[in-house]
């Protein structure tokens, strides 16, 4: 069985300020993907950035930056530089690779408020 | 290229009253997931459908079904509704095709309501 783990139900920020947001996992899967999505009040989820099991580099895409670290089972999101359109929910998630099923298995999230 | 489209956005019913809710994906993509998503149990998978075929099935009641059609579109409908029923339906798609990331790209949701 797969489980996430967000410990932070809210997080505070300033402008332009960076901040990580906290996610570790739990699996006997082998080979795994890791996944964070944004949720904007308006429910969509947007997907941010991908880490796969087996990627020896950390993940980046613009100003997010995935601080993972295998031995600890955690994936962090980092954001540099926070803007105010940055405040909204946001998830980590999970998927098996093997099965070559595509269920995703999601934190309990973690909402994120940017102030001026 | 087109996103995700769910229709429709917004739905209220009564208990006892069954619901089809839509979901077209992503151009070219084969795989759609639905999740449901509440304040108290957050988000949960429903079910998986490939090639009009479900393959994988969260741990949901039998009320709940869907099915996928020959051109990826997929529907999911909720028997005999409850209150509990209220949620976000998220739908999801991906290209599926086997290789590790299979980013999910999702859909703006359903929300119901059932009174």
């Amino acid at each position: 069985a797969q489980k996430i783990t967000q410990t932070q139900p809210g997080m505070f920020v300033q402008e332009k300020e960076a901040v990580t947001l906290d996610c570790t996992y739990d699996t006997s899967d082998q080979s795994y993907g890791l996944f964070w999505y944004k949720q904007p009040s308006s429910g969509e989820m947007i997907f941010l950035i991908y880490q796969g099991s087996y990627d020896e580099q950390n993940a980046t895409e613009g100003r997010y930056s995935l601080n993972f670290q295998k031995a600890r089972k955690s994936a962090n999101l980092v954001i540099s530089a926070s803007q105010l359109g940055d405040s909204a929910m946001y998830f980590c998630a999970m998927r098996a690779i093997n099965t070559g099923f595509q269920k995703l298995v999601f934190g309990t999230g973690t909402r994120l408020l940017v102030s001026p | 290229k087109a996103g995700v489209t769910q229709t429709p956005r917004y739905l209220i019913k009564t208990r006892g009253q069954q619901v089809t809710l839509s979901c077209s994906p992503i151009s070219g993509h084969r795989s759609v997931s639905w999740y449901q998503q509440t304040p108290g149990q957050g988000l949960q998978f429903l079910f998986e459908y490939f090639s009009e075929t479900q393959r994988n099935k969260g741990n949901f009641p039998g009320r709940f079904s869907g099915r996928q059609f020959s051109n990826s579109r997929s529907e999911m409908n909720v028997s005999t509704l409850e209150l509990g029923d209220s949620a976000l339906y998220l739908c999801a798609s991906s290209l599926a095709r086997g290789t590790a990331q299979e980013t999910q790209y999702f859909g703006p949701g359903t929300r119901l309501l059932v009174l």
